[in-house]
């Protein structure tokens, strides 16, 4: 079956330090892949997208970037964290050739203090 | 531009109070419409697709509808146990899915 991993669950950064959030799926081939963030008590934005491996999309301009080493690796980044990046940050997966649902992960609470 | 509005913002129910959670859209070619459930610090968990006007699904308490603008989720006889955020959220291009703000449900018994 399908899993995705997403991890630490939770991180406390201070402000100008560097960020790496990673996420893993497994059990299947070739998945769209999304990095989301969620402020408190609002919906999820939509931060990166990759359809493969090397190929990232941007939504919004900001103080991250996104990579894709492998066919089911996504990682989060940022050189200098701002108090701005705080939030919930969430992975999600799911196949283009399917109209099925998307799978997220538990989730990385990030707090830049 | 892909478009996805919820109402109310939040709603408290009575436990065994019905209601129904909105969401409006506003997509080029409607590709799926998702609805989540997200507990509080946890990831949106999966509940209904839909596809088509006319479409419905259920599954225990809950029922989604889906019309060419709008689809519902209904709460029958909701329990403590349904209070979540509930998002909404529409397939847009490159498969990339564009939620709304959601509607934090709280049931008190």
């Amino acid at each position: 079956s399908q899993t995705i991993h997403q991890w630490p669950a939770t991180l406390v950064q201070p402000v100008g330090s560097p960020l790496s959030l990673e996420c893993t799926v497994e059990g299947t081939s070739n998945p769209n892949l999304y990095w989301y963030r969620q402020a408190a008590g609002r919906g999820l934005q939509l931060l990166f997208y990759s359809v493969g491996i090397g190929q990232i999309s941007s939504e919004v301009p900001q103080n991250l970037s996104a990579s894709r080493p492998q066919d089911r690796q996504f990682i989060l980044s940022s050189k200098k964290l701002l108090l701005s990046d705080s939030g919930f940050y969430l992975c999600a997966w799911t196949l283009s050739s399917r109209g099925g649902g998307y799978t997220f992960g538990s989730g990385t609470r990030l707090t830049v203090v | 531009e892909d478009q996805v509005t919820q109402s109310p913002e939040a709603l408290r129910l009575q436990e065994g109070e019905s209601s129904s959670l909105n969401c409006s859209y506003t997509v080029s070619g409607l590709r799926g419409l998702f609805w989540y459930r997200q507990d509080p610090g946890k990831g949106p968990e999966f509940l209904f697709t839909l596809y088509s006007a006319g479409e419905e699904k259920e599954k225990e308490r809950l029922k989604a509808t889906l019309t060419k603008k709008e689809s519902f989720l209904h709460i029958t006889a909701p329990k403590p146990e349904d209070s979540a955020t509930y998002l909404c959220a529409v397939r847009g291009g490159y498969n990339k899915l564009i939620f709304g703000a959601g509607t934090r449900l709280a049931v008190h018994p």
